[in-house]
């Protein structure tokens, strides 16, 4: 267990629906990723966030945006969903903004139908 | 520009075997670090080593071996007498002093057959 707690496990909505995936971090780490994998492809960076502040954007849609919230906990919010957004989307912490080890959560995996 | 390259996408062993998973990276910063996360068949990823450029001591944590060569650029990973539980998407990465963002290699798949 790494610490990272992610809700849902599994979801499963249709096409143009919204969804809000939750990352909870490990105890006492500041930053919080977010990450997509599609089956058998790797690691899609989409963002970072740092005690609450935007660190980092990779490969995020417009349709996708996040926060992370006082106490820490992020949200990542996927809007007007399409089939394509279908994958396993992955939080991770560590405990500064760069250099330091990532602790994955279990991941939530989304079908959009 | 900052790169990882994992050059096999898939490796296949008969159980016993040893096994290297290589890993290149590029970068230009001085200072930098280095990892491996193992991505199993049940999806969880899980980190297994970071390394500091700084630091080019090998480093072995029982069966798994690390290798880092500044002047490869390499930070090769080895299973000793493999185990159908090591069977596992492995990847390395690569974090910059100078920039926020991991860069990932796109993983070898690694497959132990029993």
């Amino acid at each position: 267990d790494s610490g990272v707690t992610q809700t849902p496990k599994h979801l499963i909505t249709a096409t143009g629906q919204r969804v809000t995936l939750r990352c909870s971090p490990r105890s006492g780490d500041l930053s919080v990723y977010w990450y997509q994998q599609s089956l058998d492809q790797g690691l899609q960076f989409l963002i970072q966030y740092y005690n609450g502040e935007e660190r980092a954007k990779g490969n995020i849609l417009e349709r996708f945006s996040a926060q992370q919230f006082p106490d820490l906990h992020s949200e990542l919010n996927l809007s007007s969903l399409e089939l394509g957004d279908s994958a396993l989307y992955f939080c991770a912490s560590s405990v500064m903004d760069r250099g330091y080890e990532q602790y994955f959560g279990p991941g939530t995996r989304l079908t959009v139908t | 520009a900052q790169k990882v390259t994992q050059a096999q996408t898939e490796i296949s062993v008969v159980e016993k075997e040893d096994v290297t998973l290589d890993c290149v990276y590029e970068t230009r910063d001085t200072t930098y670090y280095l990892f491996w996360y193992k991505q199993p068949p049940s999806g969880e990823l899980v980190f297994l080593i970071r390394r500091n450029s700084f630091d080019e001591q090998n480093e072995i944590s029982g069966r798994y071996s690390w290798n880092f060569q500044k002047s490869t650029s390499s930070f090769n990973f080895t299973i000793t007498a493999s185990q159908v539980v090591d069977s596992a998407v492995y990847f390395c990465a690569l974090s910059e002093n100078s920039n926020y963002q991991l860069i990932w290699g796109a993983g070898t798949k690694l497959i132990i057959k029993p």
